[in-house]
């Protein structure tokens, strides 16, 4: 069954650094997603992209954060100087479609970052 | 808030009972889902039930999803050690495109 990849499975990383997390979405899914979940708290909404640019994002996703598809597989979020409270397990999502559509989601396994 | 409201937040069951989890929220909806989270892995998709319709089943899972009430259960049956993982509901609205999750409900299978 196709997946979504995700690397590094674990980033540990001091505060003030910048990550790029990776995500591999499913080869013919048009819509890209990434969440995170703080631990012990809900999973949270990030961004949405679709046709190479943003479609939606939450109010966690400001200027610190931005999303890239540099080529036609990989999906990338860069984490710009990261501070403790960005440390959270994140996950990259991909479906065919997008809203209304009635699919679910396929959802990588996560990367967990640590700030330290 | 518009998220998904779990209950019970946490559930302990024999192997072989069957297992009912609640999921209630406060808005139109497009379509809910169910997914299920291994301790510090990724989320599963469950199962997805359209808001027109009521009932939906896939293998040892059946969801029933009221609109008049704003609410879902997602019921395990026959449920296996296995089972043991934390499962959460997601709401999609119209009009948007982000999955909006509840806290999730804890379930454990005692073997």
């Amino acid at each position: 069954e196709p997946e979504v990849t995700q690397t590094p499975s674990h980033q540990v990383t001091q505060m003030g650094q910048e990550v790029i997390l990776r995500c591999v979405p499913i080869s013919n899914h048009l819509y890209f997603y990434w969440y995170r979940q703080i631990l012990g708290q809900k999973v949270e909404f990030l961004v949405s992209f679709y046709n190479n640019e943003i479609s939606e994002k939450s109010e966690i996703f400001d200027d610190q954060f931005s999303v890239e598809r540099p080529d036609g597989s990989n999906f990338t979020l860069k984490i710009r100087s990261t501070k403790l409270e960005d440390s959270a397990m994140y996950f990259c999502a991909s479906s065919e479609r997008g809203t209304g559509t009635n699919y679910g989601y396929t959802f990588g396994s996560g990367t967990r970052l640590t700030v330290v | 808030s518009q998220q998904g409201e779990e209950d019970p937040q946490a559930l302990s069951i024999q192997e072989g009972e069957n297992a009912t989890m609640n999921c209630s929220y406060k808005t139109s909806i497009n379509n809910l889902q169910w997914y299920r989270q291994n301790s510090g892995r990724g989320l599963v998709h469950l199962i997805l039930i359209r808001s027109n319709e009521r009932e939906k089943h896939s293998g040892r899972l059946r969801v029933t999803l009221d609109t008049s009430k704003k609410s879902s259960s997602l019921l395990i049956t026959a449920s296996r050690a296995a089972d043991t993982a934390s499962y959460f509901c997601a709401i999609l609205n119209f009009g948007n495109e982000k999955l909006t999750f509840g806290t999730g409900t804890r379930l454990t299978i005692i073997p």
